[in-house]
């Protein structure tokens, strides 16, 4: 069964520090695929990265970054000077390769984020 | 504007009193989804459905049903709802080549739901 945690309930920081959310994940596939989502106070959700099992590079997108290692199974996300702008709750998603694609979500980190 | 579109976005209801929330996609994607969202369980998957009449249970299907007769649309119906379905819902939807999984699912704005 794949299984995502995400350790940090809420995350506080002040504007312009770094944060890093943490995403560890189980499963027992080879082929598979994980995700990043943002969900701020309005409720939608808003894709920010999805990456497959066989591409370890890291990538990065503006002030965003994500770190995937699957030596220890995790895939961390880094907002480097954060901003007001990026209070919200973050998902880390794992999805199967098979054509029910359930994504099976940690629980989530809210990062507030004060001026 | 590519969208997945989700009504009503919010409903308060009484036990047992039947009610559809609707989903419709407009990115001609085969494949679509329903998710509730609970505090401290992320989201969970409903009901899945690779195309047109094709749709599977997904890991909390009770007290659900879902229908799939157009390829834009993605109903979910709750016959008789109870308490323990007050969540926030998230429709989905993807585009599937051969099953695959070729691409992000996109979500709707969520629907909040309140059963009395």
């Amino acid at each position: 069964a794949q299984k995502v945690t995400q350790a940090q309930t809420e995350i506080s920081v002040v504007e312009k520090e770094d944060v890093t959310l943490d995403c560890v994940y189980e499963t027992r596939d080879t082929t598979y695929y994980l995700f990043w989502y943002k969900q701020p106070p309005s409720g939608e959700l808003v894709f920010l990265i999805r990456r497959n099992s066989f591409d370890e590079q890291n990538e990065i997108s503006g002030r965003y970054s994500w770190n995937f290692q699957k030596s220890t199974s995790s895939f961390n996300f880094t907002i480097t000077a954060s901003q007001v702008v990026d209070s919200a709750v973050y998902f880390c998603a794992l999805s199967e390769d098979t054509g029910r694609r359930a994504l099976t979500f940690g629980s989530g980190t809210r990062l507030q984020v004060q001026p | 504007e590519a969208q997945v579109t989700q009504n009503p976005r919010y409903l308060i209801t009484v036990t047992g009193k039947k009610l559809t929330v609707t989903c419709s996609q407009n990115m001609n994607h085969e494949y679509m989804s329903w998710y509730r969202q609970d505090p401290g369980l992320g989201l969970r998957q409903i009901y899945y459905s690779m195309n047109v009449e094709v749709t599977d249970k997904g890991d909390v299907p009770e007290g659900y049903k879902v229908s799939r007769k157009e390829k834009r649309n993605f109903p979910l119906i709750l016959e008789s709802p109870s308490p323990n379905q007050t969540s926030l819902y998230f429709c989905a939807s993807s585009f599937s080549l051969a099953g695959a999984n070729t691409g992000e699912l996109f979500f709707g704005e969520g629907s909040r739901l309140t059963v009395l």
